[in-house]
């Protein structure tokens, strides 16, 4: 069946626009993630949802970043007057849900986004 | 704070080689432990996970993992290993508790497998 799937594959932009990614998780998947992962780190996690509501935020750098899920489904990560600290591979995992722990992740392909 | 630790960074092994790749975690609690592996070019997918009994599990391509709580540990073993191993593995630990979502990934071990 289909996977996670992440669009763009890649994005170029200049500093200071907007650029939005969007993660198509797997049908069924209740929970989605979005994370962020900078060379030589690992990944950092931005954002979860569980159906449409985001119960942490935390993880989200600055108020430069906002992420919404509509319908359950697809998923937009949002960041406005791009820096080139935010040049990094843009990953989005879906799992069935979290009510029970025993479900892990699918990943996709995820967004290289490169700010010049 | 919670975290997760790998050691190795780069690993470079020859064919046949046994590997061990270390993880050691902070979290209060019940864990649940996770390696995860990204060939070039490829997403990152899981390997092996433990919930709950027995500390030794077994994963794809013969991979195997034991969980030693006392030490905080989850390391990553094979036996001998492939050209094909090659990849980039991360371990994870999520909170055990109902309801728990958040996880928290190591920086990663890059592996090479010389042919």
């Amino acid at each position: 069946g289909a996977g996670v799937s992440q669009s763009p594959s890649n994005k170029v932009t200049e500093k200071g626009k907007d650029v939005e990614l969007r993660c198509d998780p797997i049908s069924g998947h209740t929970a989605l993630y979005w994370y962020r992962q900078s060379l030589g780190q690992g990944l950092e996690f931005l954002i979860y949802f569980q159906g449409n509501s985001a119960p942490d935020k935390s993880g989200l750098p600055s108020d430069r970043f906002s992420a919404e899920r509509t319908g359950g489904s697809v998923s937009t990560l949002t960041i406005q007057r791009t820096q080139q600290e935010d040049s990094a591979v843009y990953l989005c995992a879906s799992s069935v849900e979290t009510g029970t722990s025993n479900q892990p992740q699918h990943f996709g392909d995820g967004t290289r986004l490169s700010i010049l | 704070a919670q975290s997760v630790s790998q050691h190795n960074h780069h690993v470079i092994l020859s064919e046949a080689a046994s590997l061990e790749l270390g993880c050691n975690y902070s979290y209060g609690g019940t864990v649940n432990l996770f390696w995860y592996v990204q060939y070039p070019g490829q997403h990152l997918q899981l390997l092996l996970k433990y919930f709950s009994g027995d500390p030794l599990v077994k994963g794809i391509k013969g991979f195997e993992a034991e969980f030693i709580k006392s030490k905080f540990s989850f390391n990553l073993r094979k036996p001998s290993v492939q050209w094909s191993d090659t990849a980039e593995y991360f371990c994870a630990v999520k909170g055990g508790l109902r309801g728990t979502y958040k996880y928290i990934f190591g920086t990663g071990t890059r592996l090479k497998v010389l042919a």
